[in-house]
């Protein structure tokens, strides 16, 4: 079962444009990832932003969570065509292993 | 040099016959974890492991076994009785604490079916 739902389901964006990806989970959570998959390779861990937190900065990547909404959002300012990949949420579902949502494939164009 | 090596990179499998997925970590982490992935789609718990000698099912375990003899190995068994086994297959590890915290990855397996 999924837990995240990224949208949108693909961006396409030019170099030094902001990307915004969005994810909304169903359940309450102790925190919540962020992972990129370039094609064909491992998924890489961006950021981690626990439930007790709003917003949480690194390097050029943004993450803010509404615990409210049950939602999530990943700015990546300023990107480069080196930005292209799949971009996952993750969420623990207050248990001991991470349910993914089903990505957004992010195109920069340079 | 640290991190989750997977082997092999491609793996074809015939009718009928199984096979196995290396997994190894030097990372000194206690849990691992197989996922599947098919294309454009997220990641699908197949089993995982907080221990050695232990490990549990996840969502998507029929036609998959596993084994923790060791800490630092995890492979996954893809039986005969999986049938449409054609994905990408990652491993990871990640030291728990009261939540599940950072994953890492391998760089995956592709199984074909011949």
């Amino acid at each position: 079962s999924q837990q995240g739902e990224e949208d949108p389901q693909a961006l396409s964006i030019q170099e030094g444009e902001n990307a915004t990806m969005n994810c909304s989970y169903k359940t309450s959570i102790n925190n919540l990832q962020w992972y990129r998959q370039n094609s064909g390779r491992g998924l890489v861990h961006l950021i981690l932003i626990r439930s007790n937190e709003r917003e949480k900065h690194s390097g050029r990547l943004r993450v803010t969570l509404d615990t409210s909404k049950k939602s999530s959002s990943l700015l990546i300012t300023a990107s480069r065509a080196a930005d292209t990949a799949s971009y996952f949420c993750a969420t623990d579902r207050n248990t001991d292993k991470l349910i993914f949502g089903t990505g957004t494939r992010l195109q920069v164009f340079p | 040099d640290g991190g989750i090596t997977q082997s092999p990179k491609y793996l074809f499998r015939k009718e009928g016959q199984n096979v196995t997925l290396s997994c190894e970590q030097n990372l000194n982490h206690d849990a691992m974890y197989w996922y599947r992935q098919d294309p454009g789609q997220g990641l699908r718990l197949i089993y995982y492991s907080q221990i050695v000698n232990d490990f549990q099912k996840g969502d998507i375990a029929e036609g998959y076994s596993v084994s923790r003899e060791k800490k630092e190995s995890f492979p996954l068994t893809v039986t005969s009785a999986q049938k449409n086994p054609t994905a990408f297959y990652l491993c990871a590890s990640s030291s728990p604490g009261t939540s599940v915290e950072t994953q890492y990855f391998g760089p995956g397996t592709r199984l074909l079916v011949l």
